[in-house]
């Protein structure tokens, strides 16, 4: 399969629950990145690594952590789940940081309700 | 802070032509980027702008003034099929999207 999966597709989960969203590509690109969606509102980074071994905060960090052990897997785990974490998350790559290589293919994307 | 305007939602009619914008203020530029998005699935790439001018792609083109701080996404011969969002977002200086809120598009017969 060529691209990005993720799972769970779907997700309802309790306040308070800890939870990981996997994200694998297949691409062998450099660079991923979680993103979460929310209606009115544009994509909002939440952690990116630009390669692996390395991880950085995004614009909504907080109540999120990351890890890159290798090229393919980027999950995303949320310590203690709150009703704000209600969202869509995307997860994306890119080859690089320059030129054609910085367009980023999505994966199909994970719904979460907090409860 | 860093922003980027986009329309929240226009209408259209099959067969015509649209042009969405996009303006945009951030730390820095390092090029601009539209995606299409149909309700429940994943953003899909468009069209990449890093200099002034317009690049076409078929029946999209996207158009860029740097000075302006400015965009366009221009679609012609509209089918039923470009009904979607159109998100529009910009690399800043630390090579990170920001995005807008992206355009619903609605096409009608």
């Amino acid at each position: 399969i060529a691209g990005i999966t993720q799972a769970p597709t779907s997700q309802i989960l309790a306040a308070g629950r800890r939870m990981t969203l996997r994200c694998t590509q297949d691409m062998r690109h450099n660079a991923m990145y979680w993103y979460r969606q929310d209606l009115g509102l544009g994509l909002r980074l939440i952690h990116y690594s630009n390669t692996a071994g390395t991880t950085g905060k995004g614009e909504v960090p907080d109540g999120y952590s990351v890890s890159r052990a290798n090229t393919d897997d980027f999950p995303l785990t949320l310590a203690s789940a709150v009703p704000s974490q209600t969202s869509v998350y995307f997860c994306a790559s890119s080859d690089g940081l320059a030129g054609g290589n910085l367009i980023q293919f999505f994966g199909p994307g994970t719904r979460l309700t907090v409860l | 802070g860093q922003n980027i305007d986009q329309p929240t939602e226009m209408t259209a009619t099959e067969g015509a032509i649209v042009q969405i914008n996009c303006t945009y203020q951030t730390s820095g530029f390092n090029g601009l980027f539209w995606y299409q998005q149909h309700a429940g699935e994943a953003p899909t790439f468009l069209s990449y702008n890093v200099l002034d001018g317009l690049e076409e792609k078929g029946r999209f083109s996207s158009f860029l003034s740097r000075s302006k701080g400015y965009s366009y996404l221009l679609l012609k011969e509209l089918q039923m099929k470009d009904s979607a969002s159109y998100l529009c977002a910009v690399l800043d200086s630390n090579y990170q999207l920001i995005w807008g809120a992206g355009t619903k598009l609605i096409i009608k017969p």
